[in-house]
């Protein structure tokens, strides 16, 4: 099936580390995706990864990929208040000459101050 | 700012009317996705077009559902005799082929159109 699953929700303190977590079914999933929601708005792209690599790092956000378990992890360091949303993964699907993204349900982070 | 915009932001209709949203994509993108939000759940795709060529549809784009591409710009999702399943968020996301230094793959998406059906 293409079932992308997360855990529902997160609460952390300022300043602590979040780590919210992914597991996806498709290992031919060529890059898999995190996106952020602030409510009312559309989806922003964070970040990605590229299925042959095991961790991206791009400033405060850590990717974690492994491909054998199909399990994908988001680490924010030093998690502020304005990174209160919910957070989607999503993993590319191949069809005809691009991909569409299978998300999850989102994990909603709360930052507590 | 991602560059995609859509309208109307917002449409309450009553169950049985026809609705039509519009999608502009960045300018330079030929890709163009259309996918669905209902509370609580990520979104779900329903079709894609390359330039003006829709390529793929989802089993979700039930016969009421119709989208165009008519220059390979901007597109339109119509949903023709609305019912209440059919509130949700519309999300348009666009993409390019093979921009220098970015992945092919990332799809920018716009602010969305929420429907609700009375």
């Amino acid at each position: 099936g293409e079932d992308v699953e997360q855990s529902l929700f997160l609460s952390v303190r300022e300043g602590d580390s979040s780590v919210i977590n992914c597991t996806y079914t498709d290992s031919s999933s060529t890059y898999l995706y995190w996106y952020k929601q602030e409510p009312g708005a559309g989806l922003q792209l964070l970040t990605y990864i590229f299925s042959n690599m095991d961790m991206k790092q791009d400033q405060r956000l850590t990717v974690l990929l492994n491909k054998k378990d199909k399990h994908l992890s988001l680490r924010i360091a030093d998690t502020q208040t304005g990174d209160s949303a919910i957070y989607f993964c999503a993993e590319s699907k191949r069809m005809d000459s691009s991909y569409k993204l299978i998300f999850g349900s989102g994990t909603r982070l709360l930052v507590r101050p | 700012d991602t560059g995609v915009s859509q309208d109307p932001r917002h449409k309450i209709t009553k169950r049985g009317q026809n609705v039509t949203f519009r999608c502009d994509p960045i300018s330079e993108h030929n890709r163009l996705y259309w996918y669905r939000q209902t509370l609580g759940q990520g979104p779900e795709f329903l079709t894609y077009f390359q330039n003006e060529a829709q390529l793929e549809k989802s089993r979700l784009l039930s016969d009421r559902f119709s989208a165009e591409r008519p220059k390979g710009s901007f597109s339109t999702l119509e949903i023709q005799r609305t019912e209440q399943g059919d509130s949700a968020m519309y999300l348009c996301a666009s993409s390019s082929y093979g921009t220098s230094g970015r992945t092919r793959n990332e799809q920018f998406f716009g602010p969305g159109t929420r429907l609700t059906v009375l």
